[in-house]
């Protein structure tokens, strides 16, 4: 019974270049949340999807960032042309509805912009 | 809007002592649940444990419990006997029943003196 996996574990992307970001939630589960968290912060929401919807990205970049959840594959988060500032640690979570169930986390994908 | 505070960025505790990590919040919502994640080094989030905003008794997990003060609008979380495995980042979340976006603290640093 695998966790949420996330790979790559660490990304290491030149300035302009993308990135890409996987997410496999856990079996059963159909409901992905994406976070950010910058050095020495908190984690900040940034999508909420099910499969092929996005049911919420407010806390999502306007430009550059966008996620997708397919039928079938795991969870992608992409950033185009990344800037030192998208340095993070992005962790996925999953969980099996959204009524008070817990969240389960990946190990989070630490991008790093050279 | 909600938010969640956590005033102590950093806690030193002598090992097999117990330490309280303070946590207050604030919410417009009658339903919600609170959470605990622990952040070691390694950069994992790894749950610890879950109040909901109307369980009757506070929430015990091994050594972790949640002291939960409805009235004061606060959720400190309960460390005893602790151990040098407990250094590590403490995150104190929130989320609204039904809702999907997790509130998090900026976190708590605890160091384990032995």
């Amino acid at each position: 019974n695998a966790g949420v996996m996330q790979n790559p574990r660490h990304l290491v992307r030149r300035r302009g270049q993308e990135a890409r970001l996987r997410c496999s939630p856990m079996k059963g589960h159909s409901h992905v949340y994406w976070y950010r968290q910058l050095p020495e912060e908190g984690l900040k929401f940034m999508v909420y999807l099910q499969k092929e919807n996005i049911i919420d990205e407010s806390g999502m970049p306007k430009e550059r960032f966008s996620a997708e959840f397919p039928k079938e594959g795991p969870s992608i988060l992409r950033i185009q042309q990344v800037v030192r500032g998208d340095s993070a640690a992005y962790f996925c979570a999953s969980s099996a509805g959204t009524a008070n169930t817990e969240a389960f986390f990946g190990q989070g994908t630490r991008l790093t912009v050279v | 809007a909600q938010k969640i505070t956590q005033t102590q960025p950093g806690m030193f505790v002598q090992e097999k002592e117990a330490v309280t990590l303070d946590c207050t919040y604030d919410t417009s919502d009658p339903s919600y649940g609170l959470f605990w994640y622990k952040q070691p080094s390694s950069g994992e989030m790894i749950f610890l444990i879950y109040q909901g905003s109307y369980d009757q008794q506070n929430a015990t997990e091994g050594r972790y419990s949640l002291n939960f003060q409805k009235a004061r609008k606060s959720a400190n979380l309960v460390i005893s006997a602790s151990q040098l495995g407990d250094s590590a980042m403490y995150f104190c979340a929130m989320r609204e029943v039904g809702g999907f976006k997790t509130i998090f603290g900026a976190g708590t640093r605890l160091f384990v003196k032995a």
